[in-house]
């Protein structure tokens, strides 16, 4: 069984550019989360997709958005790229109201985003 | 959201218990004490979490305080690959938004 995976593993972009990262949820998860990590800081939250809908947001501008896709993928998109958006980029996946959400939520390996 | 607060480092030596430690004083009475860990160059993973009672799974063990301002990792039998670091969360649901604060970095010894 295949867990989070996340593509691409790693990214150098330049300021003002835009980057789509891709993630694909353990089978038979319904729920994306995405979150974003500086070095040496915890990962703080993004957003999260159920149904195709950004259900819940954290604090963070528009030029971060994203889609959910029928087969329960996703996609995090950040336009006008920033110095500061260098990052590693988190996915997880979860289940929502089965015996499975008692283990919480599963995390991809990341990408390495670097802004230049 | 309600803050944690977790000692930045800690050391163990290797198959020796460990016990990492949470302060939670803003806990709400619907807040599930949730832990992950994060091994180097990997993404956080699911340790266990609680409610009131004490939990133990095949990972670890959540002993949580009676007024529930406090709460405890424990490691029976720490291990080289158990070098990660710790975050312990506060949240309504397992599923849904973790706030991830600074976490404690666990170093075991040899």
């Amino acid at each position: 069984d295949a867990g989070v995976t996340q593509s691409p593993t790693h990214l150098i972009k330049t300021r003002g550019q835009q980057v789509t990262l891709r993630c694909s949820p353990k089978s038979g998860h319904d729920t994306v989360s995405w979150y974003q990590q500086a070095l040496g800081q915890g990962p703080q939250f993004i957003f999260q997709y159920y149904e195709e809908e950004e259900r819940q947001r954290g604090n963070f501008p528009d030029r971060f958005s994203g889609h959910q896709f029928p087969n329960y993928s996703s996609e995090l998109n950040v336009n006008a790229l920033l110095l500061g958006d260098s990052a590693l980029y988190l996915c997880a996946s979860s289940l929502v109201g089965t015996a499975d959400d008692l283990r919480g939520q599963f995390f991809g390996p990341g990408t390495r985003l670097t802004v230049l | 959201d309600a803050k944690t607060t977790q000692p930045n480092s800690m050391e163990s030596n290797e198959e020796e218990p460990v016990h990492l430690p949470c302060n939670h004083s803003t806990i709400s009475g619907t807040d599930y004490i949730h832990w992950y860990r994060q091994l180097p160059s990997q993404g956080p993973e699911y340790v266990i979490h609680g409610l009131t009672s004490n939990v133990n799974n095949r990972m670890a063990s959540l002993a949580i305080a009676e007024d529930r301002k406090s709460s405890t990792l424990i490691l029976h039998r720490a291990t080289l690959r158990d070098a990660a670091v710790y975050y312990c969360i506060l949240g309504s649901s397992n599923t849904g938004k973790l706030i991830f604060g600074q976490g404690t970095t666990l170093q075991v010894k040899p």
